[in-house]
């Protein structure tokens, strides 16, 4: 299986800031990378797909960079409904594996 | 526009059954697929079927996985067999919708369900 490996696991911000999360893979996985943002107590919601297109609907603070084993989620100028979980997922192979999270807090 | 339903509660070594209901969108493409999450815990792909009935399913539940399509319901359905506290976990359906970028075919989950909680317990 692919491991996905998230830093860091968490990290404490404040409205305004520039958050930036790490993901990496054991293997390269060119840019099949989704980014997905998890309030508490709801389900996932995809931010990124395919390391760099932001999906309709989400605002454009949200970017992502990356390509083959290391990607980048950037949130700019952090809001307050953006303190939540943020998992990385590689859909290169099956297993389609997800890194640990990062809670930002 | 995805609802899933089934028991909240299973005893040890039974099977779970789960149903997601699919309305606003056609099951007529893309994946549909199966994820859960552990109480704390992160996420895991359980599988996924493909709208001309191909599944995939992830290695460590595959003896134990079943995954299947309704097409004239709009529905798709999990079996779990053989279950244990491990199992407990908020089971998620999702649409793994499929787009090109680049020339490549990208799938992402871009619709969910709010999630069935199974709790696994004598």
């Amino acid at each position: 299986d692919i491991q996905m490996t998230q830093s860091p696991s968490s990290l404490s911000a404040s409205v305004g800031d520039r958050v930036t999360i790490t993901c990496r893979a054991s293997e390269t996985i060119n840019s099949y990378l989704n980014w997905y943002q998890q309030q508490a107590g709801k389900a996932p919601k995809v931010l990124i797909y395919a390391a760099t297109s932001l999906q309709s609907g989400v605002p454009s603070r949200f970017s992502g960079s990356g390509s083959g084993t290391d990607f980048t989620l950037t949130i700019n100028s952090l809001q307050p409904e953006d303190f939540a979980t943020y998992y990385c997922q590689q859909t290169f192979r099956t297993p389609r594996t997800f890194g640990q999270g990062t809670r930002v807090e | 526009q995805l609802q899933g339903s089934g028991p909240g509660l299973v005893k040890p070594w039974e099977t779970l059954s789960l149903t997601c209901s699919v309305s606003g969108v056609s099951i007529r493409s893309d994946y549909w697929t199966w994820m859960r999450q552990p109480p704390g815990k992160g996420l895991e792909w359980i599988g996924s079927i493909y709208f001309s009935g191909n599944t995939i399913y992830n290695p460590s539940l595959k003896s134990r996985v079943t995954i299947s399509l309704d097409r004239s319901n709009n529905k798709f359905s999990l079996e779990l067999t053989s279950l244990t506290a491990a199992d407990t976990a908020i089971y998620y359906c999702a649409r793994d919708k499929g787009v090109y970028r680049f020339t490549h075919l990208h799938y992402y989950m871009d619709v969910w369900d709010e999630g069935t909680t199974v709790t696994v317990s004598s």
